[in-house]
């Protein structure tokens, strides 16, 4: 059973819509990131958060704990929201060294 | 504004060559990461150095080896590759280390490596 699934693993929007992105893990965490993978293969950090909610523009990130979930919303899409989005948690038991990532939604956003 | 330079952005080995990736990042971070990333699955951590002289396997360590040279520079060595070792190499680094962290990982930009 993979510690972190992310769904759905494909999505395609119209521009505008309002987008959810899930991630489910299984293991205690300190953190939980995602990160943007853009279609030239750079990944950049959009939130790390270990409670509540997170907002940039127009991307909103939450976690809930105890249900151990985390959606990432982006509102009012635009093509260039068009990329992969990771979920990884800091596995609180783990090494310092190591997130455990999921494999990742592709989001495709048409005009 | 450089954050984390990873080179070479592409390169092709045969079986059996060796070859340096190189990463530098000027954010003074004391910890850095060689991940990489293959079709249908999540990135995973082949090494990392939680601080300048220090290095520890990851989850995929078996057949490479890495050098912390100093606090900037992490390189990640192939000494005689393989053709599953074709990939895309993500070097990163953080402030501080991963577990019970509250800081952001920083990429680099990435190196697409074929093995014939």
């Amino acid at each position: 059973k993979n510690e972190v699934e992310q769904s759905p693993q494909n999505l395609t929007a119209q521009e505008g819509e309002f987008i959810t992105i899930n991630c489910s893990y299984s293991v205690g965490i300190s953190a939980l990131h995602w990160l943007q993978q853009h279609p030239g293969g750079g990944i950049v950090s959009l939130f790390m958060l270990s409670s509540g909610k997170k907002k940039h523009g127009r991307l909103i990130a939450t976690i809930n704990i105890q249900e151990k979930h985390s959606s990432l919303h982006i509102t009012a899409s635009h093509p260039r929201d068009s990329a992969v989005y990771i979920c990884a948690v800091s596995d609180y038991g783990g090494s310092q060294g190591n997130l455990i990532f999921g494999k990742g939604t592709k989001l495709s956003v048409k005009p | 504004n450089a954050g984390v330079t990873q080179t070479p952005k592409f390169q092709v080995l045969k079986t059996g060559q060796s070859m340096t990736l190189q990463c530098a990042q000027d954010m003074n971070h004391n910890s850095m990461y060689w991940y990489r990333q293959d079709p249908g699955m999540g990135l995973r951590l082949i090494y990392y150095s939680a601080s300048e002289g220090t290095t520890d396997k990851g989850e995929v360590p078996n057949g490479y080896n890495v050098s912390r040279l100093n606090k900037r520079e992490f390189s990640l060595r192939l000494e005689s590759a393989a053709p599953s070792q074709t990939s895309v190499y993500f070097c990163a680094s953080s402030s501080e280390g991963l577990a019970r962290m509250t800081e952001k990982l920083f990429f680099g930009s990435g190196t697409q490596l074929s093995v014939l």
